[in-house]
Parts: structure tokens; sequence; C-alpha cells
């Protein structure tokens, strides 16, 4: 089965700095990987994912991932913050049984 | 563009009582799923189905809970004898073959 861990329950960053969310998963087999985010009193929208091939992925809104087979890692990296991109993001993984999984969530806070 | 809609978008329910969440997956997809999130908490898997039946399910997912697809666009979660704790946010999603999951915007369930 496969399992997701977000290092960091809350990350705040000032406007303009790097934001970086951190996620580990756990896969017998090869993973997709997904980044959500929520905000406030919404649903899940999907901000990127990684399925095959090129391992840096680029997603909506500036954000990208990448892809570390070495590391079990897909951490989710922004140049530059913004406020509009306070949110809760969650890291997910699903494999050949199309289950879904996601991790705890991370909430990210810019600071004016 | 295609969405995954929940009916109703809040529920208020006494507790003992049996509710129904609805959703209507994307016409075209072939897999859906119900998770859950508690207030301030992470998402949880509920269960997956295919095929007209359930493909996996979670230690969550025990006898008080059902799924059904009752004719070719509507898929339900039917919850019964609804207990406090299972106040949350609903989530049905659905998707293609190893492509990611779209979203509803979530059924909000209060058991009071």
């Amino acid at each position: 089965a496969q399992s997701v861990t977000q290092l960091g329950s809350h990350v705040s960053v000032s406007e303009g700095a790097l934001v970086l969310l951190r996620c580990n998963y756990s896969s017998s087999v090869p993973p997709y990987l997904f980044w959500y985010v929520q905000y406030p009193n919404q649903g899940l929208q999907l901000l990127l994912k990684y399925t095959t091939g090129a391992t840096l992925v680029k997603g909506i809104n500036g954000f990208e991932a990448e892809f570390k087979k070495s590391e079990t890692s897909f951490h989710l990296t922004k140049p530059s913050a913004h406020m509009s991109d306070a949110a809760e993001y969650f890291c997910a993984v699903s494999a050949n049984n199309n289950d879904m999984r996601f991790g705890a969530g991370t909430r990210l806070t810019v600071k004016p | 563009e295609p969405e995954v809609t929940q009916t109703p978008s809040h529920q208020v329910t006494q507790m003992g009582q049996e509710v129904i969440l609805r959703c209507v997956p994307i016409s075209n997809h072939l897999y859906f799923y119900w998770y859950r999130q508690i207030l301030g908490q992470k998402v949880e898997f509920l269960v997956s189905f295919y095929n007209n039946e359930i493909s996996e399910k979670s230690e969550i997912f025990d006898d008080q809970f059902s799924v059904e697809r009752p004719d070719g666009s509507n898929f339900t979660l039917k919850i019964r004898s609804t207990k406090l704790e299972d106040s949350a946010m609903y989530f049905c999603a659905s998707n293609q073959r190893n492509t990611e999951a779209f979203f509803g915007q979530g059924t909000r369930l209060t058991v009071v």
C-alpha cells in the first residue's frame, strides 16, 4: 500500500520568499504523485502531477515539484510567494489500484 | 469544463438518522471515490468504486457506510445511524485510469 508523509503541518513565509513544502512517499510500485491545494471552504484543486517522464513538473500558479526516486520525495516549490498562495496543500500518491492517498496537509501562511 | 458535482452542499442531521450524500461524477470517468475530511484534519480515503463494485475501502468504511451507483450518473454515499463523530466534509472524486482525480466541492455533514 502507498502512503505519504508531509513534513511540517504549518509553513510560514514572507511575501516574495521561496516556498518549499515537503512530501515523501512510500509505494511498492512506481507511483503517480500529485499536489492539491485547498482554499478555505472549498474543494481540492489539482496543482500539478507526476505520472511518467520528466521528473520536474510545472503546475498552475507558478508552482513546480520534482520527483526524486532515490529520495522518495516530491517536494513542492515556488520561487516567490504571493499572498494568494495562502492555503492548505496536500500531497497525494496513487499506484496501480488507482486509490489516491493523501498526506496530512501543510497549511501555508504568507506574511506581508 | 466538466466537473464533479455534489449535493447538498450542507446537510444537518440528528444523531442516529441516516443520510445520503449524492455525487455526479464526470461522465466518462470510470473510477469513483469518497473521501472524508474532519475539520482541520487530513483528507481520509473512505472507498473506491469501479465496475459497479467496491474496489477498496479503508478501515473507516465499516458497516455503517455503503455506496451505490443507482443509475448511469449518480454515485451515493449512505451513512446509517449517524454519530457525532461523522461530522465532516465529504468529498466525492472521479477519474479515468491512472489520471488525477477530480474532486467535487464537498458536502459538509453536521450531526447534532
